[in-house]
């Protein structure tokens, strides 16, 4: 597609339940980030993945978060047993590799999941 | 530490009156400085960068930022304000291999 996609764009579980959120980066593009966002607490860095492998899981705020990347695009965020604190946006983006991010090429964003835990 | 502070929650600015959005960092070396912008539920979008130059980076909407290295700042200015600027600014810099973000600011253009 031609941008960052992202499903579900809302998702409300109960707590206690596993939720499954899934990017879908844009074409050709190596580096992929998951953020997220907080009311009051801005974007919070999660992981980034180079390729299918993730050089920097420091954003994880708990064993309950993973992710993962498959061939290279599709990246999935794994939340388990939620909790009401993980309710934010969470948001994915893109960028052709990390190298052109840090020269100061653009990173795209999606328009991230919505999640709610009740 | 932090890399990136917004020292404001929220601006408010009238119509047609110039605005300004504040942004310091603390990232050592040379940093490279951006602005995204969040408009309501929207994602988020490039407004702007800093990497080398001329201090003063001219952006997307008539946005330019201002880099000071003296100050450690990167300033979001606009000569004149529209109603439609009302969205979530955010500063951002470059930290080893992540682009790490500002907790935003909140703009208001008052009609």
């Amino acid at each position: 597609g031609a941008g960052v996609s992202q499903s579900p764009s809302n998702k409300v579980t109960e707590k206690g339940k596993d939720v499954e959120l899934r990017c879908d980066p844009i074409s050709g593009h190596t580096a992929l980030y998951w953020y997220r966002q907080s009311l009051g607490q801005g974007l919070e860095f999660l992981i980034y993945f180079q390729g299918n492998s993730a050089p920097d899981k420091s954003g994880l705020p708990s064993d309950r978060f993973s992710a993962e990347r498959t061939g290279g695009s599709v990246s999935t965020l794994t939340i388990q047993r939620t909790q009401q604190e993980d309710s934010a946006v969470y948001l994915c983006a893109s960028s052709l590799d990390p190298e052109d991010t840090l020269s100061g090429n653009t990173i795209y964003f999606g328009e991230g999941s919505w999640l709610t835990v009740v | 530490a932090q890399s990136v502070a917004q020292p404001e929650d929220q601006v408010n600015v009238a119509e047609g009156n110039p605005l300004t959005v504040k942004c310091t960092y603390s990232v050592s070396g040379n940093p490279y400085l951006f602005w995204y912008v969040q408009y309501p539920n929207r994602g988020l979008q490039f407004l702007l960068k800093y990497i080398t130059g001329d201090n003063l980076v001219k952006g997307s909407y008539g946005f330019e930022a201002e880099f000071n290295k003296s100050q450690t700042s990167f300033h979001l200015k606009k000569p004149s304000a529209l109603v439609s600027d009302s969205a979530l600014y955010f500063c951002a810099v470059n930290r080893d291999d992540k682009i790490i973000f500002g907790k935003g600011t909140r703009l208001h253009i008052l009609p």
